[in-house]
Formats: structure tokens, sequence, C-alpha cells
């Protein structure tokens, strides 16, 4: 079965550069949602988006933003990156399931680092 | 706040002994609870869900178990193997009232040969 596909897999920048990381979500999942994860760390919601209109936020910070596309892919833009920002970024999509629940499903993760 | 959390940081457990990985959640509104794993480099995986209008149910291997009453959540693993190393997440959510996902403080299964 198609899962979630996060590209890149892995990116190296700068200080104070700017990233952009894309989420295609499992085919017909309405809703994507994005998480970082820094080491031995739980995942940390970020932003999440419903039909293409943001539907939660999370601990984003101001120098990140996201939308999610008419083809609902999402993508993840992040400027000024600094050290901190080192980390694994997951996307995960859902759609409403016959027991009314959305369950989750990760892709593998941008693993972002900050030289 | 809002928080997830588990007992225990490190499970190590025998091949073929079960294993139990407990969770404790904050939020009284939170009926649908989600159990992940986590390998190394890769995103969690679904690995059974439960919704607060049952207290258990089973999957291959797996039961989750859930207490309303003292806002706990457990995850049995039956005959654990050498490939059920990884770490585990459990994962609260409020399905009437947000989309978003909490997770707790993961648990790092080791199975001993």
């Amino acid at each position: 079965a198609a899962g979630v596909i996060q590209s890149p897999r892995h990116l190296i920048k700068e200080k104070r550069e700017t990233a952009t990381l894309k989420c295609y979500p499992i085919p017909r999942h309405d809703t994507v949602y994005w998480y970082q994860q820094g080491p031995g760390q739980d995942p940390q919601f970020l932003i999440s988006f419903y039909e293409k209109m943001q539907s939660d936020k999370g601990s984003i910070p101001d120098r990140f933003s996201a939308q999610q596309f008419s083809d609902y892919h999402s993508e993840l833009n992040m400027s000024s990156l600094e050290l901190g920002d080192s980390a694994l970024y997951f996307c995960a999509s859902s759609s409403m399931g016959s027991r009314g629940i959305r369950p989750q499903h990760f892709g593998d993760g941008t693993r972002l680092s900050i030289l | 706040g809002e928080s997830v959390g588990l007992h225990l940081p490190t499970l190590s457990v025998q091949e073929g002994d079960n294993s139990i990985i407990n969770c404790a959640y904050s939020n009284s509104a939170s009926d649908y609870f989600i159990w992940y794993k986590q390998e190394s480099g890769k995103g969690p995986q679904f690995i059974i869900d439960i919704r607060s209008n049952m207290d258990k149910r089973q999957g291959q291997r797996v039961t989750v178990l859930l207490n309303k009453t003292v806002k706990h959540l457990s995850l049995q693993i039956a005959a654990t193997q050498p490939g059920d190393s990884a770490v585990y997440f459990c994962a609260e959510n409020w399905t009437s009232g947000t989309y978003k996902y909490i997770f707790g403080t993961g648990t790092r299964l080791k199975v001993l040969a």
C-alpha cells in the first residue's frame, strides 16, 4: 500500500539559510500533520491541514510556515535556520475512517542538520 | 497543560516473554489513542488504536488496554521477538475538538536473546 512520502530524506543547511520540506500524503487522505522530533525526544506537533486549510497549530516557530496544495501535498518552509532546528521532521496523513476516527500514518521523515 | 507520559523509559525483556509498556495521559477529553513503534531512522509505525468506548482491543500479538478511570493506557506484546526492539510511543487525540495528536515520552524496548 502507498505510504506517506517525504523529501528530501536528508538535508544539510547552514545557519540563517532556508529550507523547504515536502510531504506527499497517502492517496485520498485529506489531513496532513507536521512533527519535529529531536534526538531522544517524542514527536512534537507543529501544524496540521485539513482540506488545504490550517486546522491546528502547535509549537511551530514564527520562522516556519506551511501549506497544503490543491493536490494535497504539503510543504514546510523554514527560514533563518538555527542550530536548534536540527531534528527529524515527520509528516503524517489521515482520513476519516468508518469508526469516526482518523488514524495517523507517518512518513520516514527528513533529517535536517544545521551546521 | 495536556500531556501524555510513560512510566518507564527503558524496558528489557527476554525473547519469548511478554512485554507491557505503560502510558499515562492527562487530558480527560481525549477519546482516541494510538500506539506507535519507531525504529531507528524511521517514522512512527502505527501498531494499534483504541477508542474510549472500549477498554481492550487486540491485534496480532498486541493488546491495548485502556483504563479511563485512572487515565492509563498499556500495550502488551505477546512472545516478544528481537524485531520488536524499538521505541514505543502512545499518542492521544480528542476527536471532537482537534486534529492534532499529543505524544508521550517513548519507552525503549530491548529484547534480550
